[in-house]
């Protein structure tokens, strides 16, 4: 257990809703990542949050939002979704920005969109 | 366009054999390079991290090598076990200004049957 959690465990919806996708770092941990890991494309960066403020976005749609609360707890909202959004989304936690942080995972969340 | 490329796609040993994965990049500057393994519906867990001036470094069973001139590394395994079953994932770091966008390779899938 990587102390990273992430909810809900699967979600299923249909094309043109929205969804979000919480997850709650280790404790202590100040930054958040999220990913995406389709069968095709292999685990994707989307975007880092560092105590709260945006610090690196990497291939993230602009129908694809996220922030971080005061709580360090944070929340990736997916929009006008597409079948092609299906994946497992996973978000992962470190002790600070740095890049050689480590990053611990969370178990992912399975989206379904039908 | 930094890549990082990984083969064998996919490998299936017996075990208690050794195997070794390998792992090319494009990235530059480089920073670190990480090798993840990923149970099925999991998220990664990090197995080792090389920076620059490293040349190996080992995590139990599992050892990783770095030459940063050719842009190379492999993770070896050596007597693997059923628990070894797994994707195994390269991921590499850029040095580059204030951002920090990993790129990540798409996995090798490992099957270790008894």
């Amino acid at each position: 257990d990587s102390g990273v959690t992430q909810t809900p465990k699967h979600l299923i919806t249909a094309t043109g809703q929205r969804v979000t996708l919480r997850c709650s770092p280790r404790s202590g941990d100040l930054s958040v990542y999220w990913y995406q890991q389709s069968l095709d494309q292999g685990l994707q960066f989307l975007i880092q949050y560092y105590n709260g403020e945006e610090r690196a976005k990497g291939n993230i749609l602009e129908r694809f939002s996220a922030q971080q609360f005061p709580d360090l707890h944070s929340e990736l909202n997916l929009s006008s979704l597409e079948l092609g959004d299906s994946a497992l989304y996973f978000c992962a936690s470190s002790s600070a920005s740095g890049r050689n942080n480590e990053q611990f995972f969370g178990p992912g969340t399975r989206l379904t969109v039908l | 366009k930094n890549q990082v490329e990984q083969s064998p796609q996919s490998l299936i040993i017996l075990e208690g054999k050794n195997c070794t994965l390998q792992c090319n990049y494009t990235v530059s500057p480089f920073s670190n390079l990480r090798w993840y393994k990923q149970d099925t519906g999991r998220g990664p867990v990090s197995l080792t991290i090389m920076t620059f001036s490293e040349n190996t470094k080992s995590n139990g069973r599992y050892t990783a090598t770095l030459d940063a001139d050719t842009k190379q590394s492999s993770l070896h395994i050596t007597a693997s076990q059923l628990s070894d079953s797994a994707s195994y994932i390269c991921v590499v770091s850029p040095s580059s200004g204030g951002s920090y966008i990993p790129t990540f390779g798409r996995g090798t899938s490992l099957i270790v049957h008894p």
